[in-house]
């Protein structure tokens, strides 16, 4: 079965430093989205990726899937205390599938 | 437009005890998902419903969870008897549900927060 790993699992960053998350897949994605979560509520979605090489930004985050569509990045640019929260990546199961399964996490603090 | 609604926020019971969540979905979404998401995990999946019929429940341990979605809108998850284990949020999704389309951003709710003792 498919597994997402996210890297780094926990990031402590200054306010203004821009960083970024991974997430490998063990297979070819089909459909790779980005949620952020604040702790005990739900996800937010970020965005989505289905071609090799595509990227995306939405303000000041950009999410980019490789051209062999077994990863993807986040990344933050001048990161601002309302940037915290867990970040989570979620890939398609299958081709024709909209189950996802999802990675880890990886938790965001932006102190000041 | 309105959002995925879920309740109750939180439930603290003892174990052995039942406990029913409840989760209304985007107004005209077709798909509707339970996830369980442990402290430190990402969302599993527990059920997939598209209108009221069942797509994928093979992750529902079908001994103590049950799901239902009689009307095709909002949903109920159930849990009886509980255990420490299930301590969890609990989330559902909603997507429209293309009939075969997939690739569909999921809409999560606040989700609610179970605590066992």
């Amino acid at each position: 079965s498919q597994e997402l790993e996210q890297s780094p699992q926990s990031l402590i960053v200054q306010e203004g430093k821009n960083l970024t998350i991974n997430c490998t897949s063990s297979k070819t994605l089909y459909g790779l989205y980005w949620y952020k979560q604040k702790y005990g509520e739900g996800l937010i979605f970020l965005m989505m990726l289905q071609k090799g090489g595509e990227e995306k930004s939405h303000e000041k985050i950009t999410a980019k899937l490789d051209e062999k569509k077994q990863q993807s990045s986040l990344h933050i640019t001048a990161s601002q205390p309302s940037h915290a929260g867990i970040y989570l990546c979620g890939a398609d199961a299958s081709y024709n599938t909209d189950k996802l399964i999802f990675g880890t996490g990886t938790r965001l603090q932006v102190f000041p | 437009e309105a959002g995925v609604a879920q309740s109750p926020r939180y439930k603290i019971i003892e174990k052995r005890q039942s406990v029913a969540f409840w989760c209304n979905p985007i107004s005209g979404h077709a798909t509707l998902y339970w996830y369980q998401q442990i402290l430190g995990q990402g969302p599993k999946l527990l059920i997939q419903f598209q209108n009221n019929g069942v797509v994928d429940d093979s992750q529902l341990p079908k001994d103590r969870f049950s799901a239902e979605r009689l009307k095709g809108v909002d949903s109920t998850l159930k849990i009886q008897p509980a255990k420490l284990e299930d301590s969890a949020v609990y989330l559902c999704a909603s997507s429209e549900g293309t009939q075969g389309r997939n690739q569909e951003t999921q809409y999560f709710g606040p989700g609610t927060r179970l605590l066992v003792l």
